[in-house]
C-alpha cells in the first residue's frame, strides 16, 4: 500500500498565507488531490494536480509537487475564518486513493 | 449532473445488532465505487472498493462486508455490531478517465452502544 502523511494541526492568523504539507511513498501515484471537510460533512475536493506537474494555482490555492521528495504542498493565500476545517490530501494509485489523517487548520480572527 | 446519496445520516445501534447502510449514485454510469471508515478526529480508511457489479475488494479484515447488486448501488453491512464499529462512514464513487476526481456521499455517523 501506501503511506500518505500530514502534521495533524496548523493554526494561522486571517489574512495570513496557510501551508499545508503531506508527504507520500509511492512514486507510481499518478493523481495527487487537496480535500477539504467541514465539521460533520463529508469530503469536497479542492484541488488536483497530476504527476507530470510540478505547480497548480487556482484562485486562492496553489498546489507545489516535489516528485523527487514526494512530497505536496497546499498554500491557501489570504486566509479567512471561513477556511477553518480539516485538509486531507490524497493520491491515487491503481483503482484505489489514499489519504493522510488530515490536517486541522484553525484561522484565528 | 451526478449526486450521491447515502442514508441514513445517523445511526445508533446497540451491540451485537445487524447493519445495512445505503450508498447510491446517479448521473454516470459503470463507477468505482467506495467505502471509507473515519474514526474521530481520525483520517479516512479504506473498507471496500468496487470496479462493478458484483466485485468487491476488501482492503482490512473486520467485522463488515459490502455488497453492490446494481451498477450504481454499494451496501455496507455487518452481521453482528461491534463497540469499535462506531464512526463515520462515507460512501464516494470516481470514474477513471481524465483526472479520476474522487465524489464523497454526505456520510453516515453510526453509534454503536
Amino acid at each position: 500500500g501506501e503511506d500518505v502523511e500530514q502534521s495533524l494541526f496548523l493554526s494561522v492568523r486571517e489574512g495570513d498565507s496557510s501551508v499545508i504539507n503531506c508527504t507520500y511513498t509511492d512514486s507510481s501515484s499518478t493523481y495527487l488531490y487537496w480535500y477539504k471537510q467541514e465539521p460533520g460533512a463529508g469530503l469536497q475536493l479542492l484541488t488536483y494536480i497530476f504527476s507530470n506537474m510540478d505547480m497548480k494555482q487556482d484562485q486562492r490555492l496553489t498546489v507545489l509537487l516535489n516528485k523527487k521528495d514526494k512530497h505536496l504542498s497546499l498554500r491557501i493565500a489570504d486566509t479567512q475564518t471561513g477556511d477553518s476545517a480539516i485538509y486531507f490530501c490524497a493520491v491515487y494509485n491503481f483503482n484505489k486513493f489514499y489519504f493522510g489523517s488530515g490536517t486541522k487548520l484553525n484561522v484565528k480572527p | 449532473s451526478q449526486t450521491i446519496h447515502q442514508w441514513p445520516a445517523t445511526l445508533v445501534q446497540p451491540v451485537g445488532s445487524p447493519l445495512s447502510l445505503e450508498c447510491t449514485v446517479e448521473g454516470t454510469s459503470n463507477p468505482n465505487l467506495y467505502w471509507y471508515r473515519q474514526a474521530a478526529g481520525r483520517g479516512l480508511q479504506l473498507l471496500f472498493y468496487s470496479v462493478g457489479i458484483g466485485q468487491i475488494s476488501s482492503e482490512v479484515p473486520q467485522n463488515l462486508s459490502a455488497s453492490r447488486p446494481q451498477d450504481r448501488q454499494f451496501i455496507l453491512s455487518s452481521k453482528k455490531l461491534l463497540l469499535s464499529d462506531s464512526g463515520f462512514y462515507l460512501c464516494a464513487w470516481s470514474v477513471v478517465g481524465a483526472n479520476n476526481e474522487q465524489f464523497f456521499g454526505p456520510g453516515t455517523r453510526l453509534t454503536v452502544l
